[in-house]
């Protein structure tokens, strides 16, 4: 797996967009990006995932840089459950995503 | 979607014990499972791969005898800790891989904390 860096905590204001970063400088033309977060006490949940197209669902948004070297996850309007350890992982399609390398990821707290 | 469910969500022993985690894939068959262990205020490690119908594959340097693992059907994945002291206290956790999605997306089970007195 290509190697990620991520700031390991931020804040935002309940209500406004949450806008993690995380570099990805190595990827390989055929890795994804994945990104999931844990809850405190809880089992990580998976959010999000592309390969060079920005992405959207229910949850977040995810841009990735032309170049892919770096990626953003958005979260548009951050409410208080948000807050959470985000992770961003890169990883091949069809390969044993379960031998995924989670960081340190980003501690992201939402404050009223 | 997939659903993972991890039983039970906490436990506490004795130290000398035996203590079983059971992890299930619910709408969704795994013929692989991952078991992760966290320490407070650290990420996930992963400590071994379950496969249906065979031995487990552990990661280096988990003890294979003390952490055993189980993979009886497509949907159960059972660790076992055995012989727990005070240093196996943990969050357990449990993940598997819904291949009919396609997107190499890990659903995780709400995660097992065992205490060891």
């Amino acid at each position: 797996d290509a190697k990620t860096t991520q700031p390991p905590s931020m804040d935002c204001a309940e209500g406004r967009a949450a806008n993690l970063p995380c570099n990805h400088s190595t990827i390989s033309g055929n890795e994804y990006v994945y990104w999931y977060r844990q809850i405190h006490s809880q089992g990580p949940q998976y959010i999000i995932h592309g390969l060079k197209n920005n992405e959207t669902n229910e949850m977040a948004s995810l841009i990735i840089t032309e170049d892919r070297k770096s990626s953003t996850l958005i979260l548009p309007h951050a409410t208080l459950r948000d807050t959470a350890v985000y992770y961003c992982i890169v990883r091949v399609v069809g390969t044993n995503a379960g031998k995924s390398t989670f960081g340190d990821g980003t501690t992201l707290t939402v404050k009223p | 979607g997939a659903v993972v469910s991890q039983h039970p969500s906490w436990v506490i022993c004795k130290s000398g014990t035996s203590v079983k985690i059971e992890c299930r894939s619910l709408d969704f068959q795994a013929t692989t499972m991952f078991w992760y262990r966290q320490f407070p205020k650290q990420s996930l490690m992963l400590m071994a791969t379950s496969n249906e119908g065979s031995k487990a594959t552990y990661e280096q340097g988990v003890e294979k005898d003390k952490f055993l693992i189980n993979h009886a059907s497509l949907t159960l994945s059972t660790l076992t800790v055995t012989s727990a002291h005070p240093e196996d206290s943990s969050f357990y956790i449990c993940s598997a891989r819904d291949l009919s999605s396609g997107a190499n997306v890990l659903t995780f089970g709400a995660g097992s904390r065992l205490t060891v007195l």
